[in-house]
């Protein structure tokens, strides 16, 4: 257990719907990343949040968008659902935003939209 | 924008032989990560490397950081079955408090018993 907690483990959806994925970072980390991969590719930086604000930005698509709450869990919400779309999605977190020391990663949430 | 390769993209050993994968980035880092993922698993920071030329082992790895601060590699010695998964580098991109980890295309390493 790496202290960072994904919800759901899996969802499965149609094209079209509106999903919502979770996460709580490990406790004193302030900051929360998510990360997509797709089948058999790399990581894909989507968003970055620093005790509730938004710090940096990927190729996140206008469809996808994310806040962190107060008591610092995120939450990544993915609407207008496309089949392009199914894809491991993984929450990282840190303490500081400016990271020596690594990431943490939760065990992601796998989505597959039909 | 920044990119960040590896090569290989596979590689498939028998065990106790070695293994490197190369990490080359299209700009200069102030510092790069190593994650490895386990089939099925999520990544897990191995190690970081901040200074030009560094030079770092774990055990059967050895980690090392260019000269020119563009490029690394990880390799191990006498490979395990242990070893199986996808190594990935990971290099910062953006300014200070705005930092995100671009990370490579990851080596997928599979060791033969």
């Amino acid at each position: 257990d790496s202290g960072v907690t994904q919800t759901p483990k899996h969802l499965i959806t149609a094209t079209g719907q509106r999903v919502t994925l979770r996460c709580s970072p490990r406790s004193g980390d302030l900051s929360v990343y998510w990360y997509q991969q797709s089948l058999d590719q790399g990581l894909q930086f989507l968003i970055q949040y620093y005790n509730g604000e938004e710090r940096a930005k990927g190729n996140i698509l206008e469809r996808f968008s994310a806040q962190q709450f107060p008591d610092l869990h995120s939450e990544l919400n993915l609407s207008s659902l496309e089949l392009g779309d199914s894809a491991l999605y993984f929450c990282a977190s840190s303490v500081y935003s400016d990271e020596f020391g690594g990431y943490t990663f939760g065990s992601g949430t796998r989505l597959t939209v039909v | 924008g920044q990119q960040v390769m590896q090569i290989p993209q596979y590689q498939h050993v028998q065990e106790g032989e070695d293994f490197t994968t190369y990490c080359n980035s299209s700009t200069t880092l102030s510092n790069i990560q190593w994650y490895k993922q386990r089939p099925g698993g999520h990544p897990v920071f191995l190690i970081q490397l901040v200074k030009s030329g560094e030079v770092k082992k774990q055990k059967r790895l050895t980690f090392q950081f260019g000269e020119a601060k563009k490029n690394s590699s990880l390799h191990i010695t006498a490979t395990q079955t242990t070893d199986v998964g996808t190594y990935f580098c990971a290099g910062p991109n953006g300014t200070s408090g705005t930092y995100k980890y671009i990370f490579g295309t990851g080596t997928r390493l599979k060791v033969l018993a």
